[in-house]
């Protein structure tokens, strides 16, 4: 299947601070990702959509200005959680896909916000 | 709001049983449908999808889908504890979507325990 890969796989960072997680499709060309959180005991919640050269479609409820979501190309595509406070520490999961069909989900980023 | 349940769990079943797990959804609209397999503090695996009416086999798994009623099930043959694990039902969230262009909505999960 396809692969789909996230980068880092975990990261601890100071409240007030601002964390970027790398989503790649590996071996396909995405022409969308998504972007979900999952809480403990939670199950996942999408946060935006974005397609390559497009801005992102987020949510309702999700702070386009916190969560900065950049898809420069096809196989990339980025998540910034800006100013993170405690209450955002979560699991972060991007998937991708090549269009109608099946969403293949990277590994997640845990983010621990101190 | 378009949903979709299931039954938290946790389901026991002893090896080498047939596990069946199940999810409704509220949207008749819906048109395809996704079982994935989390492991705890793993992101999900993609297990099967099912776009019409009838069973889909893969393997040990089949996947059921009944549009009328409005439920999917998951049926996994000769359980093992590997199959341990939270599996999630999902469909798009826009009706008459293939899956690949819209976001999914999950439903919560059941936990499975195969009991050796």
């Amino acid at each position: 299947g396809a692969v789909v890969s996230q980068h880092p796989s975990w990261v601890i960072c100071k409240s007030g601070t601002s964390v970027k997680i790398e989503c790649r499709s590996l071996d396909f060309q995405a022409t969308t990702m998504f972007w979900y959180r999952q809480f403990p005991k939670q199950s996942l919640m999408l946060m935006a959509t974005s397609n390559e050269g497009s801005k992102a479609t987020y949510e309702q409820g999700v702070e386009k200005d916190k969560f900065l979501i950049n898809h420069a190309s096809l196989t990339l595509s980025t998540l910034t959680v800006t100013s993170a406070h405690p209450e955002d520490s979560s699991f972060y999961i991007c998937s991708a896909s090549q269009g109608a069909g099946e969403q293949y989900f990277g590994p997640g980023t845990r983010l621990t916000v101190t | 709001q378009k949903e979709v349940e299931q039954n938290s769990g946790p389901l026991s079943v002893p090896e080498g049983a047939i596990a069946s797990l199940n999810c409704t959804y509220s949207d008749r609209g819906s048109q395809s449908f996704f079982w994935y397999r989390q492991y705890s503090g793993k992101s999900p695996e993609l297990i099967m999808s099912i776009y019409s009416n009838g069973d889909k086999e893969d393997g040990r798994f089949t996947a059921q889908l009944n549009k009328a009623s409005q439920y999917v099930s998951l049926l996994i043959r000769d359980s093992q504890p590997s199959d341990s694990a939270t599996y999630l039902c999902a469909a798009p969230r826009t009706p008459y979507s293939g899956g690949g262009a819209d976001g999914l909505t999950f439903g919560k999960g059941t936990h499975l325990i195969i009991q050796p």
